[in-house]
């Protein structure tokens, strides 16, 4: 299995401008979960999709973020328009249904740093 | 309200030892999962290991223990024989058992120094 694929790895941009990340969840697993990490505020979660349907978007920071998953295999985190406070390491994790572990695998996550 | 608990912001161990990294956490449902990431200076995040709040016997998965105190509600992971490439932030998640299924609450990491 080819594990979770995050797209950009890396990504400079300058204030203002569209900032869109891209995830392939594994094959088979029904949840999505985007989570962003900061030193000063550690690993939140974002939004998670279960069956390409966002559940829960509390943590969305604000309007100026917004995700989707327009099938099983793709979802994206958009932020528009992108600010020097964004910049952190954006993780996609996914899993599958199931009362026992249900663990979630991480991608290997976007850094992105606006300028 | 906090969670889960790390209260060791960095510990350090000899290579060979064995190291606790502690963790509690707070939940009033009966039914949760706990969880240990890893995750290194490469920056992924891999799983470690998983206790369910039923489970009669404490996880183990290698040289990983978990010493899982439920009436303390604590999860510390025990790393026996710490090598060097145990180096890294670890991480202590609980299932949120409400609110959302298989929704994970992340501690703030504890990072682990292996020394030869």
């Amino acid at each position: 299995d080819a594990g979770v694929i995050q797209s950009p790895r890396h990504e400079v941009t300058e204030m203002g401008q569209e900032v869109t990340l891209r995830c392939k969840p594994i094959s088979g697993h029904d949840y999505l979960f985007w989570y962003r990490q900061t030193m000063m505020r550690g690993l939140e979660l974002l939004i998670y999709f279960n069956n390409n349907v966002p559940i829960d978007d509390s943590g969305m920071p604000e309007d100026r973020f917004s995700a989707k998953m327009p099938n099983a295999s793709f979802s994206t985190l958009k932020i528009q328009p992108s600010e020097p406070r964004d910049s952190a390491v954006y993780f996609c994790a996914s899993s599958s249904q199931g009362w026992a572990y249900n663990e979630q695998f991480f991608g290997p996550g976007t850094r992105l740093t606006v300028l | 309200a906090q969670k889960i608990t790390q209260t060791q912001p960095g510990m350090f161990v000899q290579e060979k030892e064995a190291v606790t990294l502690d963790c509690t956490y707070d939940t009033s449902d009966p039914s949760y999962g706990l969880f240990w990431y890893k995750q290194p200076s490469s920056g992924e995040m891999i799983f470690l290991i998983y206790q369910g709040s039923y489970d009669q016997q404490n996880a183990t998965e290698g040289r990983y223990s978990l010493n899982f105190q439920k009436a303390r509600k604590s999860a510390n992971l025990v790393i026996s024989a710490s090598q060097l490439g145990d180096s890294a932030m670890y991480f202590c998640a609980m299932r949120e058992p409400s609110g959302g299924y298989n929704k994970l609450i992340f501690g703030a990491g504890t990072r682990l120094a292996v020394h030869p």
